[in-house]
C-alpha cells in the first residue's frame, strides 16, 4: 500500500490566489513527521515545512501552512498569495519513528503552475 | 561544508560500465540517504546510513548497486554493469540524526543537487 498519496498530478492557480495541495498518508506508528518539499525545474529539493504527529498546532512558515487532520490522515499544503516563483513540483513525505532507521518516504508529487 | 555536495553533477556512460557517485554531507550530520529520481517521477529510496553502518538498504534495486560510507562522512554509491534503466538523477541527503523521536525539525533532510546519470 502507498504510504503517501498525492492525488493531484497537476494544479493551476492564479497569481496572488491561495492553493491547496493534497496529501494523505498511511501509517500505524503513533509518532511520525510529515514534510513538504519543493522541486523547481532546476532540480534541487527545497524543504518547506514539517508537522510532527504530536504537534497540537498546524505548522506555518511564511506563506506556507500545513492543514493537518490526523483522524483523516491528511496533511495538505496551503500556499497563500501564490507567486510565479511557486511554479514547481511539490512532494509530500513522511518519516516514521521506528526507533532505529528513519527514511523519508515520498509521494509522487503535484506539479503546480502559477499563472498571471 | 555549507551544503550537501554531490559529484559528478553529470555522468554519461556506456551500458555495462561501472560508475561511482560521491556524496559529501553537511558537517556533523550523522545520517545520510541516497534516493533515485527517474525522469518525471517521485523519489525512490535506495539506502540509508547512520554513521558508517547501513541499517536500511531495502531500496537498492539489485546486487549491482552498492554503497559505502567512511569516516561517518563521505559516501559513494557504486553501480556495476550499468543498464539503461539505471539512467536517473541520484540524490543524496543528510540530516542531523536518523532518529525521529519527535525532533522532526532538527532532523530535516537537506538534499544535494544530484548526479544525473545517463546510460547509453
Amino acid at each position: 500500500a502507498q504510504k503517501i498519496t498525492q492525488t493531484q498530478p497537476g494544479m493551476f492557480v492564479q497569481e496572488k490566489e491561495a492553493v491547496t495541495l493534497d496529501c494523505t498518508y498511511d501509517t500505524s506508528d503513533p509518532s511520525y513527521g510529515l514534510f513538504w518539499y519543493k522541486q523547481p525545474s532546476s532540480g534541487e529539493m527545497i524543504f518547506l515545512i514539517y508537522q510532527g504527529s504530536y504537534d497540537q498546532q498546524n505548522a506555518t512558515e511564511g506563506r506556507y501552512s500545513l492543514n493537518f487532520q490526523k483522524a483523516r490522515k491528511s496533511a495538505n499544503l496551503v500556499i497563500s498569495a501564490s507567486q510565479l516563483g511557486d511554479s514547481a513540483m511539490y512532494f509530500c513525505a513522511m518519516r516514521e519513528d521506528t526507533g532505529t532507521a528513519s527514511k523519508l518516504t515520498f509521494g509522487t508529487g503535484t506539479r503546480l503552475q502559477v499563472t498571471l | 561544508g555549507a551544503g550537501v555536495s554531490q559529484s559528478p553533477s553529470n555522468k554519461v556512460t556506456e551500458k555495462g560500465k561501472d560508475v561511482e557517485l560521491r556524496c559529501d554531507p553537511i558537517s556533523g550530520h550523522t545520517a545520510l540517504y541516497w534516493y533515485r529520481q527517474s525522469l518525471g517521477q517521485g523519489l525512490e529510496f535506495l539506502i540509508y546510513f547512520q554513521g558508517n553502518s547501513a541499517p536500511d538498504k531495502s531500496g537498492l534495486p539489485s546486487d549491482r548497486f552498492s554503497a559505502e560510507r567512511t569516516g561517518g562522512s563521505v559516501s559513494t554509491l557504486t553501480i556495476q554493469r550499468t543498464q539503461q534503466e539505471d539512467s536517473a538523477v541520484y540524490l543524496c541527503a543528510s540530516s542531523f540524526s536518523g532518529l525521529g523521536q519527535g525532533a522532526w525539525g532538527a532532523n530535516v533532510l537537506t538534499f544535494g543537487a544530484g548526479s544525473r546519470l545517463t546510460v547509453l
